[in-house]
């Protein structure tokens, strides 16, 4: 089945560690982006790639990384910067038609 | 002027109602107009969309509405089910995908 596939659904981490959540699409799609979701708040974007080995801050980059090495994967790394980790992340891709296609998320929870 | 509004952030229906769920830009340059629908624990996926040019789109009980002098368009559901329940996000297109802070709908039988 074609998608995209985040791992892992739900993870736990210690203050203080980095932890990374992965991307992978086979939708053959170019761009590749990554969101945060709180309640209230909407989805606000962290980081975005639009094409393999380049990407861009989106509006929330502070304490996160990324990586493009392959255009299946987008994975993206919470680091012990980031001050309130604790969300839904949601990575998504798209083709050229605008229309974002977006995985099941993965749950962070800091403890 | 790159937000989204949206309202209400909840909303609540009777089956067989009408739901409505607003949204206000004002970037003019926004070119697309897509809805989200995002059911718990689950990613969100395309629901319906619509470009400036035109001022209504129905998709089956699915209907948004567009006013561009007022920089306004909104999603109706008609017909409102249960099964409808779930997180309703607006968005719009510049040089990238902004969207709104999510309406709640619950629909009770």
């Amino acid at each position: 089945d074609g998608g995209i596939t985040q791992s892992p659904k739900y993870l736990f981490r210690k203050e203080g560690q980095n932890v990374t959540l992965s991307c992978e699409q086979n939708l053959n799609h170019d761009a590749m982006y990554w969101y945060r979701q709180d309640p209230g708040q909407g989805l606000r974007l962290i980081y975005y790639s639009q094409i393999v080995n380049d990407f861009q801050k989106g509006d929330i980059a502070e304490g996160y990384s990324v990586s493009r090495e392959k255009k299946e994967s987008f994975p993206l790394t919470v680091t012990s910067a980031q001050k309130n980790p604790t969300a839904f992340y949601l990575c998504a891709s798209s083709p050229n038609t605008g229309e974002l296609f977006f995985g099941e998320g993965s749950r962070l929870t800091v403890l | 002027q790159q937000q989204v509004k949206q309202s209400p952030q909840s909303l609540i229906v009777q089956k067989g109602g009408i739901s409505i769920i607003n949204c206000a830009y004002e970037n003019t340059a926004f070119d697309y107009f897509p809805w989200y629908q995002q059911f718990p624990g689950k990613g969100p996926a395309l629901l319906i969309a619509i470009r400036p040019d035109v001022s209504e789109k129905k998709e089956g009980r699915f209907t948004i509405s567009f006013n561009k002098s007022a920089k306004q368009f909104s999603l109706h559901i008609m017909d409102s089910q249960p099964g409808d329940s779930a997180t309703y996000f607006c968005a719009a297109r510049g040089n990238k995908l902004i969207f709104g802070t999510g309406t709640r709908l619950q629909v009770f039988p």
